[in-house]
């Protein structure tokens, strides 16, 4: 597609239930990452994928996090037993993974728990 | 480990008033060094980039030169406009392709 698309854009989950979030990343993109971005708060490393590969999942704060890219194209992300403090937005980024050509981010999923 | 470090906001500017936000970063060798914006309810953009030392970033009248001997990369626009109020992160690339960003500075340009 044009660019890279994030679904659901908001998401209100009740504490211990538990959410998938989807991303789309650009067609042909080799690369995808998962930010958690907290209100007022630069985004932080979640976990980043080379095609069906998760090379990095060091971002994760716990073990209830869990993404997986099993096609090497669409990504999904899964809070398990979802908390109030995993309230943020959630954002998605794919890049050609050449050095230097940056990422192009999704809108994000607002996830909001009550 | 790798961070950035961010001129801390918000900056509030009159249109036409030149702008600064300072970015310094610690990080293994050389990375591409990046600046990123994000418009009120919208995601995050790339707005300029640099790969190399002394190389200048420029877009939409905003630039920034990549100085490795002070480890910045400092964003600066001679004219502001309404329509850049935004906040702004700066991101070197670090280990393993990952991006690693600021706090974010919250720019308000007032008419």
């Amino acid at each position: 597609g044009a660019g890279v698309s994030q679904s659901p854009r908001y998401k209100v989950a009740k504490r211990g239930q538990d959410v998938a979030l989807r991303c789309d990343p650009i067609s042909g993109h080799v690369s995808l990452f998962w930010y958690q971005q907290a209100l007022g708060q630069g985004p932080e490393f979640l976990t980043y994928f080379q095609n069906e590969a998760q090379l990095d999942k060091s971002g994760l704060p716990s073990d209830r996090f869990f993404a997986e890219r099993p096609e090497g194209s669409v990504s999904t992300l899964k809070i398990q037993r979802t908390q109030q403090e995993d309230s943020a937005v959630y954002l998605c980024a794919s890049s050609l993974a050449r050095e230097g050509y940056g990422y192009t981010f999704g809108s994000g999923t607002r996830l909001t728990v009550v | 480990g790798n961070s950035v470090t961010q001129m801390e906001g918000p900056v509030t500017l009159s249109e036409e008033a030149f702008l600064t936000i300072n970015c310094t970063y610690t990080a293994t060798g050389y990375p591409s060094l990046f600046w990123y914006v994000q418009y009120p309810g919208e995601g995050l953009q790339l707005l300029l980039k640099a790969t190399k030392a002394d190389d200048k970033g420029s877009n939409k009248g905003f630039e920034a030169t990549y100085r490795k001997e002070t480890t910045s990369f400092h964003l600066e626009k001679g004219s502001v406009q309404v329509s850049d109020s935004a906040v702004y992160f700066c991101a070197p690339l670090t280990s393993g392709s990952r991006l690693t960003f600021g706090e974010g500075t919250q720019l308000t340009v007032n008419p």
